[in-house]
């Protein structure tokens, strides 16, 4: 079954350091990518997707992600953080079957705090 | 454009209880989920229709949970009888069609406790 690994539950980094949400998830022969994003008392929102052409994704405020099949990871980025990207950020996949796409499966979240 | 409505809020019940969540997509879209969030968890999947029509409930305890669309608008979520590994935040999402690269919107969830 398809599986999304976050590996980090916590990060703390302080305002305008950069940063790295790390992802991998588990092989599949053809996978949509996503990271969405949980302010606090809000609902999740889609942050950045990948679903095929150049492997380096970028959204509206600055976050990036690059798709690497070799080692089935997709990693989130950030140059240069706010504090209000003060959130919860959670990747998820959907990996294709024999019919189609699978339902999206999420990792368990990554809490990043941006301290002054 | 209103964003995908959810009520209420928060419920608090004891256990063995019977709870219902409510639902409204944004209109127009055609697919809709019902995700489970347990703390320090990622959202999982509950239930997918697709208009009034059940696509995926595989992950769905259907001893005790019930979800319907009946007019393919909006969506209630049941949970009859309650126990304590239930408390979570039950979270509803629409997309315009089911395909892959469809991006979901989510609501801001209902959080049950259960006592």
């Amino acid at each position: 079954a398809q599986s999304v690994t976050q590996l980090d539950s916590q990060v703390p980094v302080f305002e305008e350091a950069p940063v790295e949400l790390r992802c991998n998830y588990s092989s599949s022969v053809s996978v949509y990518l996503f990271w969405y994003v949980q302010y606090p008392n809000q609902g999740l929102q889609l942050l950045l997707k990948y679903l095929s052409g150049s492997t380096l994704v970028e959204s509206i405020n600055g976050f990036e992600a690059e798709f690497n099949k070799s080692q089935t990871s997709f990693h989130l980025r950030k140059p240069s953080v706010h504090i209000s990207d003060t959130a919860e950020y959670f990747c998820a996949v959907r990996g294709y079957i024999s019919g189609g796409y699978n339902k999206l499966i999420f990792g368990a979240g990554t809490r990043l705090a941006v301290h002054p | 454009e209103a964003g995908v409505a959810q009520s209420p809020r928060y419920k608090i019940i004891e256990k063995r209880q019977s709870v219902a969540f409510w639902c409204n997509p944004i209109s127009g879209h055609a697919t809709l989920y019902w995700y489970q969030q347990i703390l320090g968890q990622g959202p999982k999947l509950l239930i997918q229709f697709q208009n009034n029509g059940v696509v995926d409930d595989s992950q769905l305890p259907k001893d005790r949970f019930s979800a319907e669309r009946l007019k393919g608008v909006d969506s209630t979520l049941k949970i009859q009888p309650a126990k304590l590994e239930d408390s979570a935040v039950y979270l509803c999402a629409s997309s315009l069609e089911a395909g892959g690269g469809n991006e979901q919107f989510f609501g801001p969830g209902t959080r049950l406790t259960v006592l």
